[in-house]
């Protein structure tokens, strides 16, 4: 069956960076776009960006210009979300989710990685 | 890019139908027929419910159902079930090639 399995917690200090995978199986990986979205604490859902799998193309929020870079490595089916410059306010739950090359929703979501940013 | 307007909360009891609003503007919203809806329920993933405003996904109750009139789409949950008691999030395709997602309802099932 379709699966995303994204990697465990994470606690990182202010400053830092942090790298989340999402390792996809059960259907073609390069055939579908992976997005990133993060939801803090109490809160609503954020979108992040995109990456093409296929082509390495990406597509980030405004938002997180110049501080997320999102990677994949098709041998291995996986995505990555790093995220630099960690603040407080980065604590939240990170998504990953796939989204089919003809349409442009979000049809199938990994269970989440909690990034919680402490000093 | 502003999150789209929800509803905070909306209640209904079992059996009554419920709607939820979604707001956006013509970059978003009401500029394509690309919006979804999400249900998520406490310390789970978000589960697509509805998309391109009014298709159901495989496996979704016919229960749920979307539309679209300008800016604002809409979600109907009718024969409201005490499983239906979740969040809620509409997302939009948005003019610069970006998604938005809106700001959430809580549903209560009385």
């Amino acid at each position: 069956q379709v699966q995303l399995v994204q990697s465990g917690a994470e606690v990182k200090k202010p400053g830092a960076s942090v790298k989340v995978s999402c390792k996809a199986s059960g259907y073609t990986f390069t055939g579908y776009y992976m997005h990133w979205v993060r939801q803090a604490p109490g809160q609503g859902l954020e979108w992040m960006g995109r990456i093409n799998p296929n082509s390495g193309g990406t597509n980030y929020a405004q938002k997180f210009q110049g501080r997320v870079t999102m990677t994949r490595d098709t041998s291995i089916s996986t995505a990555y979300m790093e995220l630099s410059r960690l603040r407080s306010d980065d604590t939240a739950v990170y998504y990953c989710a796939r989204r089919g090359p003809l349409v442009l929703y979000m049809d199938v979501w990994g269970k989440g990685t909690t990034v919680t940013v402490s000093s | 890019q502003s999150a789209l307007t929800q509803p905070a909360s909306v209640s209904g009891s079992p059996g009554q139908s419920i709607t939820i609003s979604c707001t956006g503007t013509s970059s978003d919203v009401g500029g394509y027929n690309y919006v979804s809806w999400y249900q998520q329920h406490p310390g789970k993933a978000p589960k697509l419910m509805i998309y391109d405003v009014s298709n159901r996904p495989s496996g979704v109750s016919n229960r749920f159902s979307g539309s679209k009139s300008g800016n604002t789409a809409s979600l109907t949950i009718s024969g409201l079930q005490a499983e239906d008691e979740a969040d809620y999030y509409c997302s939009s395709y948005t003019s610069s090639s970006s998604y938005v997602f809106g700001t959430g309802t809580k549903v209560t099932v009385l």
